[in-house]
């Protein structure tokens, strides 16, 4: 396995700024979801990609979007960015099909000052 | 709408003490039921699932059984180590789509 990597690893943003996180899906998966984990909570689901059509979505506003590539690479954008968005975000990769666990990426540290 | 509750933490054993952290769940149908594991600064490593209702999943030492008539998942190890302090996350997920997470439960062993 080629695992799911993410960039940047740490990141510091000011308030009102833009954001964009990247992920790389383990070869292979079709699938990629974004996870929102703040300090100290369990991780929150913002939305999933599936074949680079958004295919589900959490209770995240509008300034959170995504995209998926042809090779199922995926971004995570976040406009106008708030304190409460400084968490650790996470990705994960699946292959639908089998029904297999997700695998997930080491994350990105945003901080917003 | 799914939901996964945990029990409190932080959870502080002795080394080769016995661990239980305990899950139920809330589900409209009939959810795969998953252990992940997240060590300082890292993300989520999966521990162990379970497909169907009386699966038992294991990994590591740890085992969790799918109660269905009592919606839970509860996760034990007979002998913790020092090497096993961690945050531990219950999931669920239905059909494929989003996990699911409890709150977590921090789990600190000493030696």
């Amino acid at each position: 396995e080629t695992g799911v990597t993410q960039s940047p690893t740490h990141l510091i943003k000011t308030r009102g700024q833009q954001v964009t996180l990247r992920c790389s899906s383990q070869s292979g998966h079709n699938t990629v979801s974004w996870y929102q984990q703040a300090l100290g909570q369990g991780p929150q689901f913002i939305f999933q990609y599936y074949r680079e059509e958004e295919n589900g979505r959490g209770n995240f506003p509008p300034r959170f979007s995504g995209l998926q590539f042809p090779n199922y690479s995926s971004e995570l954008n976040v406009n106008a960015l708030e304190l409460d968005d400084s968490a650790l975000y996470l990705c994960a990769s699946s292959l639908e099909t089998t029904g297999k666990a997700s695998l997930f990426g080491p994350g990105t540290r945003l901080t917003v000052t | 709408g799914n939901s996964v509750t945990q029990m409190e933490g932080p959870v502080t054993l002795s080394e080769e003490a016995f661990l239980t952290i305990n899950c139920t769940y809330t589900a409209t149908g009939y959810p795969s039921l998953f252990w992940y594991v997240q060590y300082p600064g890292e993300g989520l490593q999966l521990l162990l699932k379970a497909t169907k209702a009386d699966d038992k999943g294991s990994n590591k030492g740890f085992e969790a059984t799918y109660r269905k008539e009592t919606t839970s998942f509860h996760l034990e190890k007979g002998s913790v180590q020092v090497s096993d302090s961690a945050v531990y996350f219950c999931a669920l997920r239905e059909n494929g789509q989003n996990f699911v997470f409890g709150p977590g439960t921090r789990l600190s062993v000493l030696p």
